[in-house]
């Protein structure tokens, strides 16, 4: 199974600063496609996951665009270039590549 | 607009069974995998299964494997997830979800909470 390590776990940041979020995995996401199916999906307080970003970098129909995604093979990043109050809560990547699918621990970004 | 709507989660004692449902609407159900995730309390994601479009393919993680049986009813609009012999660890919300033929989760639904104790 591939195993997804996110670090940090917390994340405090202050409203108009940006956030960083990393995703490594135990082996590479390159499919024999040659995609990276690599997700990042953000659940606020209550609520279901969300899309964000998929296949490392593109961002999902709504996204603001201060979320970008980057990264290739195992080691990936998301970044919040401007935290806004709407931003809190915990982002887990997740990769499609390989049966069975699985998901970061989570990063719980908060206000400081 | 695309909606997925959990139901059939409540209360059910260790080596019960439950199934859960989930109903689509808004996109041509017949068109897209679907998947089960779950969340226990407090704690991350975990996916649970996946069924393609015409059923012809079915994964589970091997946590659920031969407890839990996932199924689509695409005339319905429906998606089925029987679990049996529940354990106390099966406590979870499930979601199900949406996959795109491009491998994307785009579409969650809003869950359906199992709590699974004597």
């Amino acid at each position: 199974d591939i195993v997804m390590t996110q670090t940090p776990l917390s994340s405090p940041v202050t409203l108009g600063q940006p956030a960083s979020i990393s995703c490594r995995s135990s082996q590479s996401l390159v499919h024999s496609d040659g995609n990276t199916y690599l997700s990042w999906v953000q659940q606020r307080p209550g609520q279901p996951p969300r899309l964000l970003i998929y296949k490392i970098s593109n961002r999902f129909s709504g996204v603001p665009d201060r979320f970008s995604g980057s990264g290739a093979g195992t080691d990936f990043t998301l970044k919040i270039s401007r935290v806004e109050a709407e931003d809190v809560g915990v982002y887990y990547c997740m990769q499609v590549t390989q049966f069975p699918l699985t998901f970061g621990g989570g990063t719980k970004v908060e206000l400081k | 607009e695309v909606q997925l709507v959990e139901s059939g989660g409540g209360l059910e004692q260790p080596g019960g069974s439950l199934r859960l449902s989930c109903a689509a609407s808004g996109f041509t159900f017949s068109s897209y995998s679907m998947n089960w995730v779950r969340q226990a309390p407090g704690k991350g994601l975990e996916w649970v299964s996946y069924i393609s479009s015409s059923s012809s393919t079915i994964y589970y993680a091997d946590s659920v494997k031969g407890r839990f049986t996932i199924s689509r009813d695409n005339a319905k609009n429906s998606l089925y997830l029987q679990m049996n012999s529940l354990r106390d660890e099966d406590t979870a919300v499930y979601y199900c979800a949406r996959l795109r033929g491009d491998r994307t989760w785009d579409y969650w639904g809003q869950g359906t909470l199992v709590t699974v104790s004597s």
